[in-house]
Parts: C-alpha cells; sequence; structure tokens
C-alpha cells in the first residue's frame, strides 16, 4: 500500500513562531504537494515539487516556504506563523506521469494547525 | 493557467435517488481529470480518473463520470445514491508544462432518507 505520512496529526502553535510540517511518501513518487483545506474554499495548492530540490509556487504560497532535500521528504514551512494560516494541511504525492491509467494523487492524513 | 470549478457548493438527494454533480476545467490542451471523495473524518479517495480514450469513466462504489470537451465539462454520476455516499466531492485537473494538480471547490453531499 502507499502510504503518505505527515508528521502530526495536530499541532498547536504561537503568532510568530516558525512551523515545520513534515511529510514522507514510500512510493519512489516524483510529484509531491502540498495543500490547505478550509471549509468553502476546498484543497489549495500552496507548494509543488516534481523532483528533489525543484518547486514551483502553488496559488497561495504567500507565508511559506517548502524543502525538498530527498525524493521521499516534503517539509511545508510557515516562516512566522499566523492566525490566518490556521488550517488543515495535507500532503500528497503522485508519479510524475498523468497520463497513465495508474497515476493518481495519494494523501496524507493531514495536519491540523491552530495558531493562537 | 488551469482552474476547475465545482458549482454547487451543498447538494440533498433522496436516498435511491440520482445524482449528478458538476465540474466544469479550464484547461489549454487535453486535460487529465479526476474525482476524489472525503468522507466526514477521512482522507481524500480517488473515485475515477480521464486521461484518455473513452469519454465515459467508470470508478469505484457504482460512480462514473462523462468528460465533455465541447462544454469543458466532467460530471460525475450515480443513478442510486447510498447513505453511505454523504460526503464531499472534489473535482480535481492536471497536466501541462507545471504539471500541478488543482482542485475545486468540493461540493458537499448530504442524503435524505
Amino acid at each position: 500500500d502507499v502510504k503518505v505520512t505527515q508528521s502530526s496529526r495536530y499541532l498547536v502553535k504561537r503568532t510568530g513562531e516558525k512551523v515545520f510540517l513534515e511529510c514522507v511518501q514510500d512510493m519512489d513518487h516524483e510529484n509531491m504537494f502540498w495543500y490547505r483545506q478550509d471549509p468553502g474554499l476546498g484543497l489549495r495548492l500552496i507548494y509543488f515539487s516534481y523532483d528533489v530540490k525543484m518547486k514551483e509556487k502553488g496559488d497561495i504560497p504567500e507565508g511559506y516556504s517548502v524543502s525538498r532535500e530527498k525524493k521521499e521528504r516534503f517539509s511545508l514551512i510557515l516562516e512566522s506563523a499566523s492566525t490566518n494560516q490556521t488550517s488543515m494541511y495535507l500532503c500528497a504525492s503522485s508519479f510524475g506521469y498523468w497520463g497513465n491509467l495508474n497515476t493518481e494523487a495519494f494523501f496524507g492524513q493531514g495536519t491540523r494547525l491552530t495558531v493562537v | 493557467a488551469q482552474s476547475v470549478t465545482q458549482p454547487d457548493i451543498h447538494i440533498t438527494v433522496s436516498e435511491g435517488a440520482s445524482l449528478e454533480l458538476r465540474c466544469n476545467y479550464s484547461y489549454g490542451a487535453t486535460p487529465y481529470l479526476f474525482w476524489y471523495v472525503q468522507s466526514p473524518g477521512q482522507g481524500l479517495q480517488l473515485l475515477l480518473k480521464y486521461f484518455s480514450g473513452d469519454t465515459l469513466v467508470q470508478g469505484i462504489k457504482g460512480f462514473e463520470a462523462e468528460f465533455k470537451r465541447s462544454q469543458s465539462s466532467f460530471n460525475l454520476r450515480k443513478p442510486s445514491v447510498h447513505w453511505s455516499d454523504a460526503a464531499e466531492y472534489f473535482c480535481a485537473v492536471a497536466g501541462g508544462a507545471t504539471n500541478k494538480l488543482i482542485f475545486g471547490t468540493g461540493t458537499l453531499l448530504a442524503v435524505q432518507p
């Protein structure tokens, strides 16, 4: 079974703290994604990585950065946490080529982050 | 840039009734299209995917979706809804030079007994 593991299910941080969310996949996937999920807004792409050390901004990258030093690990960093970053954060991974029947994005269970 | 629109935020159907959830996409080339489901407190699960060929795609749990290029749509259907289908449904599009996977805002399905 494909596994995408996020380091924490629940996290409470203070405003201004630097926050690290970790995601690890075990399927040798090229693509990794970070989304945040908010009621009524769906899943919004924060950052995307298609290879080690390669990244692209998604739709809402402001206030976030990412790191992918190894293929299996993709970290999301909140440089200075703010209350408007309170959300559910979802990590996903997939193979690089979408035009294959078996290529799909696999999701972790999510990290619910509260910034107080 | 690619985008996805799910015009219905919330839908309620009676158990046993048919279901259609709408999805429209914006993308320059042939897209790869997906429907995911998220049950309460659960992770996202792939229902089905269109990537080429037959425009009517069969998925898990009795769902199907039809790709209509002329309408830029990929609507999800089920002939008879079960109470366990109550969940949030997300349409997504991928592809192009960036290879990003972009989701819509979701449709929350409620099933009445």
